[in-house]
């Protein structure tokens, strides 16, 4: 069993859609918590990072870490075209080094 | 500020032959990654550096793969021979060591190897 377990997707939606992305990790040590976008033939981009429990906004994105059930999650509000790409969760424990999930790509029709 | 610079961008090579993979981190970043990413997966941790020395090179397949940072700043990864299971996207990162942005890492745009 993998330590980080990602939602396989693909998932479409049409644009202004709300969409969810969850992963869930079986690494009790497992801090901090991130969510990158990798589009197309590029390196991943980090979005939002999260330490411990609790929820974290960034405009449109809303990152949310239950560590007793061992989720996160990534909402995307009002999702645009330019939303799409493949989305990366990732968790580290205090050493530093990321395990990262395998991806879920997302497409968000006009 | 500049990104992570990575060279060849792309890569053909034969089954059984080497190559070698480039990376200039972020200036001022003191932590350098290597990963592996096959098509369809997450990426997966090769080997990390601290300035110039090895902080995990665990899933590093040390009897076909090396890597190396001189002077803390750039970093070379290479793979001799090559197997075509090798064919996948091999992303740089690197990361700042300031407390907790330490978990924040830029990536490069990768080299795509392709073996035949």
């Amino acid at each position: 069993q993998k330590e980080v377990e990602q939602d396989p997707g693909p998932l479409s939606v049409p644009e202004g859609a709300i969409v969810s992305l969850n992963c869930t990790y079986s690494n009790s040590a497992f801090q901090y918590f991130m969510w990158y976008r990798q589009y197309s033939r590029k390196g991943p981009e980090l979005l939002m990072y999260t330490y411990s429990s609790g929820n974290k906004e960034d405009g449109r994105f809303t990152a949310q870490v239950d560590k007793s059930s061992k989720y996160i999650s990534l909402f995307i509000r009002d999702s645009q075209p330019s939303d799409s790409a493949t989305y990366l969760c990732a968790m580290s424990g205090y050493a530093g080094k990321s395990t990262f999930g395998d991806g879920t790509t997302l497409t968000v029709k006009p | 500020e500049a990104g992570v610079a990575q060279s060849p961008r792309y890569k053909i090579i034969e089954k059984r032959q080497s190559v070698a993979f480039w990376c200039n981190p972020i200036s001022g970043h003191a932590t350098l990654y290597w990963y592996q990413q096959i098509l369809g997966q997450g990426p997966k941790l090769l080997i990390q550096f601290q300035n110039n020395g090895v902080v995990d090179d665990s899933q590093l397949p040390k009897d076909r793969f090396s890597a190396e940072r001189l002077k803390g700043v750039d970093s070379t990864l290479k793979i001799q021979p090559a197997k075509l299971e090798d064919s996948a996207v091999y992303l740089c990162a690197s990361s700042s060591n300031q407390g907790v942005t330490s978990y924040e890492q830029y990536f490069g745009p990768g080299t795509r190897l392709t073996v035949t």
